[in-house]
């Protein structure tokens, strides 16, 4: 079956420091990764979708230098939360879909738990 | 987000008992996806639907995407199905929209 793998599970950094989360996919090919963010009290925010070999595309209110984005195989994808603050605290989903055409069916990893101090 | 609206945004059951999740959408969506997130935290899918009705066990889900909806039955509602619900569309790209969620406490 298709399984996705994030790590850390949870993480905790200081203020204005930086943290990297992976996210693995096993069993099938993930051309396409979207990572999600949940803040306290609020559902699940788009950050960025990235393709295999296309350029990332970026949601507003989030940006390539504050959560750069690496996806350089059909497996493996990572980002991280550069010079994080409170706000940046959440769970960190990482969604992979394989090949498939649009509104293909998403894969979920347990997510990544930051909480910045 | 505001594309989607979710309801109840939470949920009590009697174990044995059953009730339905709604979601309504304001623009046309493509297909929809339903999960659960369980006591750990992951996501479990449940449900991808681009048109029609899926049945899996004691849950059933159905999209229409004309009409702007999708539901998710829940029947004979055991104490392991408590958790968040959430639909999740996708209009055209493969983004997925998340509604609020729905809290469900099933109780002996």
């Amino acid at each position: 079956g298709a399984l996705v793998y994030q790590y850390p599970r949870r993480t905790i950094c200081k203020s204005g420091t930086s943290m990297r989360m992976e996210c693995q996919a096993v069993g099938f090919q993930a051309t396409s990764v979207a990572w999600y963010r949940q803040s306290p009290q609020k559902t699940f925010e788009l950050i960025a979708l990235s393709t295999v070999n296309s350029a990332i595309k970026y949601e507003q209110n989030f940006t390539q230098e504050k959560f750069p984005i690496s996806h350089p195989n059909l497996s493996f994808s990572s980002m991280t939360v550069l010079n994080a603050y409170l706000e940046d605290r959440g769970l960190y989903l990482c969604g992979a879909r394989t090949p498939g055409g649009q509104g293909a069916e998403q894969f979920f990893g347990p997510g990544t738990r930051l909480t910045v101090l | 987000g505001d594309q989607v609206e979710q309801s109840p945004s939470a949920l009590s059951l009697h174990e044995g008992t059953g009730s339905a999740l709604r979601c309504n959408f304001t623009t046309t969506m493509r297909a929809v996806q339903w999960f659960r997130k369980n006591s750990r935290g992951s996501l479990i899918n449940l449900f991808y639907l681009a048109s029609g009705t899926k049945e899996n066990g004691r849950l059933k889900s159905a999209f229409d995407s004309k009409e702007r909806y999708s539901t998710l039955h829940i029947r004979d509602a055991q104490l392991e199905d408590s958790g968040t619900y959430f639909c999740a569309p996708s209009s055209g790209s493969w983004q997925l929209i998340f509604g609020s969620g729905t809290q469900l406490t099933v109780m002996p």
